[in-house]
């Protein structure tokens, strides 16, 4: 596609639910990477697959974390038993090898 | 482990105003750095990446440079206008056996005013 594709755009959740964000990144694109931002914060790294590599997961926050990639192509992170402090907007983005980042616009998720 | 910090935190200029933003990081082998824009509410928009060969790269009012020894990046924004009024983010990227990731700093608020 043109750009990096995240869906949904806004998710509402109660606090214990599980919840799939997806990203779906240019074609082509050999990494693909997860980041949070949090209200008034910086991006938070959480996670990032490179080609067929074993995925990067060192900045996954807790074991209610984990993300996946099908194909090299889309990657779903998926959050169980969501808390409030989980409430943040997830970004992913793609890259050719580590050149130039495009990013996504985002899901903002609420935990109430 | 690469940090990045940003000074200032927020930036309040007049329009028409030259203004430097601020980006150190600690660890100098960089492969590339990026800055970004980011409006409220919007994801992340490049506006220029410099790899670790370069030492600085323009684009239109803006101009990025890079000095590794010092670990340090200046992104100079000529002739202010309303319209520049964002997040600008600078993110590190360092190479790691998987091919590595940008870290990013905290970001400074630009406010422009007419």
């Amino acid at each position: 596609g043109a750009g990096v594709s995240q869906s949904p755009s806004n998710k509402v959740t109660e606090k214990g639910k599980d919840v799939e964000l997806r990203c779906d990144p240019i074609s082509g694109h050999t990494a693909l990477y997860w980041y949070r931002q949090s209200l008034g914060q910086g991006l938070e790294f959480l996670i990032y697959f490179q080609g067929n590599s074993a995925p990067d997961k060192s900045g996954l926050p807790s074991d209610r974390f984990s993300a996946e990639r099908t194909g090299g192509s889309v990657s779903t992170l998926t959050i169980q038993r969501t808390q409030q402090e989980d409430s943040a907007v997830y970004l992913c983005a793609s890259s050719f090898q580590g050149y130039g980042y495009t990013f996504g616009s985002g899901t903002r998720l609420t935990v109430v | 482990k690469q940090e990045v910090t940003q000074i200032p935190a927020a930036l309040s200029v007049p329009e028409g105003e030259n203004l430097v933003l601020n980006c150190s990081f600690t660890d100098s082998a960089i492969y590339n750095l990026q800055w970004f824009r980011q409006d409220p509410g919007k994801g992340l928009t490049s506006l220029l990446l410099i790899q670790s060969s370069q030492r600085e790269q323009t684009s239109g009012r803006l101009n990025a440079s890079l000095d590794k020894s010092s670990g340090r990046s200046t992104l100079y924004i000529a002739a202010s206008q309303p319209g520049d009024s964002a997040t600008y983010l600078c993110a590190a990227h360092n190479l790691d056996a998987q091919g590595g990731k940008l870290i990013f700093g905290q970001g400074t608020e630009l406010s422009v005013k007419p």
